[in-house]
């Protein structure tokens, strides 16, 4: 069984563009979660969705991120403009429902903001 | 506000030592408190976790426990190996369902 899959791997951006990561779930998983990890810490949630429903985007700063998951599988997060603090992994994980559960994670997106 | 405190920051052991990671939690309601284990370009994966119902939990080489009363729960990692090296993070999960993470613990098992 595949895991979940994100892309690109890698992105050089220079601050104020704009840039999208994306997201594909483990098939059947309804939850599905960004996090944003900083270097040296621990993931933080910045989105988490049951379906195609954003539940829980308290900690997501909604001035220059943006984030959709039509048709409740895969997910696309967006930041215009990106600043230089953003560089950072971004992670996507998956659950198969929001009750306390095995998340699956990502290898992550590494972005680097010049 | 949720926080989870996690220590030590980095653990340095010989092979075949034990190693203890300890965290402590702040939300009472907190019900699920998994372990994931981190290397180097890969995203966590769980090795262990435990629910609010049980005190211990052991899967092999690994254990975990918890304190409810005094909430604090820790990872037990006995005869360690040199591929037990990575970064570990404890994590809660609160009533809202929300998963928060320790800030890592950093071990280096020596050969």
């Amino acid at each position: 069984e595949a895991g979940v899959v994100q892309s690109p791997r890698y992105k050089i951006i220079e601050k104020k563009q704009p840039v999208a990561f994306w997201c594909n779930p483990i098939s059947g998983h309804n939850t599905l979660y960004w996090y944003l990890q900083n270097l040296g810490q621990g993931p933080e949630l910045l989105i988490r969705y049951e379906n195609e429903e954003a539940v829980d985007d308290s900690q997501l700063p909604k001035d220059r991120f943006s984030a959709e998951r039509l048709k409740g599988v895969d997910s696309t997060l967006k930041i215009q403009p990106a600043e230089l603090g953003d560089s950072a992994v971004y992670l996507c994980a998956s659950s198969l429902d929001p009750n306390p559960n095995e998340q699956f994670f990502g290898p992550g997106t590494r972005l680097t903001v010049l | 506000g949720e926080n989870v405190e996690q220590h030590p920051s980095t653990l340095s052991v010989q092979e075949g030592d034990s190693a203890v990671i300890k965290c402590t939690y702040s939300d009472s309601a907190s019900n699920y408190f998994p372990w994931y284990k981190q290397e180097l370009g890969k995203g966590p994966q769980l090795i262990i976790d435990i629910r609010s119902n049980v005190g211990e939990k052991k899967d092999q080489r690994i254990a975990v426990t918890l304190n409810k009363t005094a909430k604090h729960f820790s990872l037990h990692i006995t005869e360690t190996q040199p591929e037990d090296s990575a970064v570990y993070f404890c994590a809660a999960v609160t009533g809202g369902f929300k998963t928060i993470f320790g800030a890592g613990t950093r071990l280096f098992v020596k050969a």
